[in-house]
């Protein structure tokens, strides 16, 4: 089972449509959570923090849910340029620490 | 002014020969990583280091080896390149991971390796 899982979608949909995107951990551990996103042929950049009580950023919203070792992204009225893949992101402390990073879920956001 | 740059963005080569990826951060940070994102786009850590010391080295064949001179720089060399090297390396680094967990990692543009 991987560390960290992902739809891999695609995720095809209309513009102004909301989507939302799963995520789950396997490691009881995890101390941190985050969103990346990856555009085609480019680095990865942080969309945004997940934090214990969820947060937002404008059409963004993050959740943390920690018995159930789940975080989720819901994107509201989604934009063309949304289109990416969107990385789930898990910081993990086992000896030392690291990110481990999911597969990625891609978006596509169709005119 | 590139936060975190790599050299070079492309680099084809013929299986067996050695060849080096270079890593440049101007952003004062104390951690810097190598990360290898193969065809299926999974990214997976290869090695971390704090402040010239390393401190992940994960599962990585010991044809790779990562050099630290300073902690602004990691470089990775790879010896005798086989196919299966072939991917995107990038380069990342972030404040400190020994004093905040919930830390942004600044992603450099990518090495696309391809081995003939």
């Amino acid at each position: 089972r991987k560390e960290v899982e992902q739809d891999p979608g695609p995720f095809n949909v209309p513009e102004g449509a909301t989507v939302a995107f799963n995520c789950t951990y396997s490691n009881s551990a995890s101390q941190s959570f985050f969103w990346y996103r990856q555009d085609c042929r480019k680095e990865p950049k942080l969309l945004m923090s997940v934090y214990s009580s969820g947060n937002e950023d404008g059409r963004f919203t993050a959740q943390l849910n920690r018995a159930s070792q789940y975080i989720s992204l819901l994107i509201r009225d989604s934009k063309l340029s949304d289109s990416a893949t969107y990385l789930c992101v898990v910081g993990v402390t086992s000896g030392t620490y690291k990110y481990i990073f999911g597969t990625g879920t891609r978006l596509k956001v169709l005119a | 002014d590139t936060a975190v740059s790599q050299t070079p963005k492309y680099l084809v080569t013929q299986m067996g020969n050695d060849k080096s990826i270079k890593c440049e951060q101007n952003l004062g940070h104390d951690t810097m990583y190598w990360y290898k994102q193969d065809s299926k786009k999974f990214l997976k850590i290869m090695f971390s280091y704090n402040n010239k010391e390393l401190i992940i080295n994960e599962t990585v064949p010991n044809r790779f080896s990562p050099k630290s001179p300073d902690k602004a720089h990691l470089n990775l060399h790879i010896n005798s390149l086989e196919l299966g090297d072939s991917a995107v390396y990038f380069c990342a680094s972030s404040q400190s991971v020994r004093r905040n967990y919930q830390e942004t990692q600044y992603f450099g543009p990518g090495t696309r390796l391809l081995v003939l």
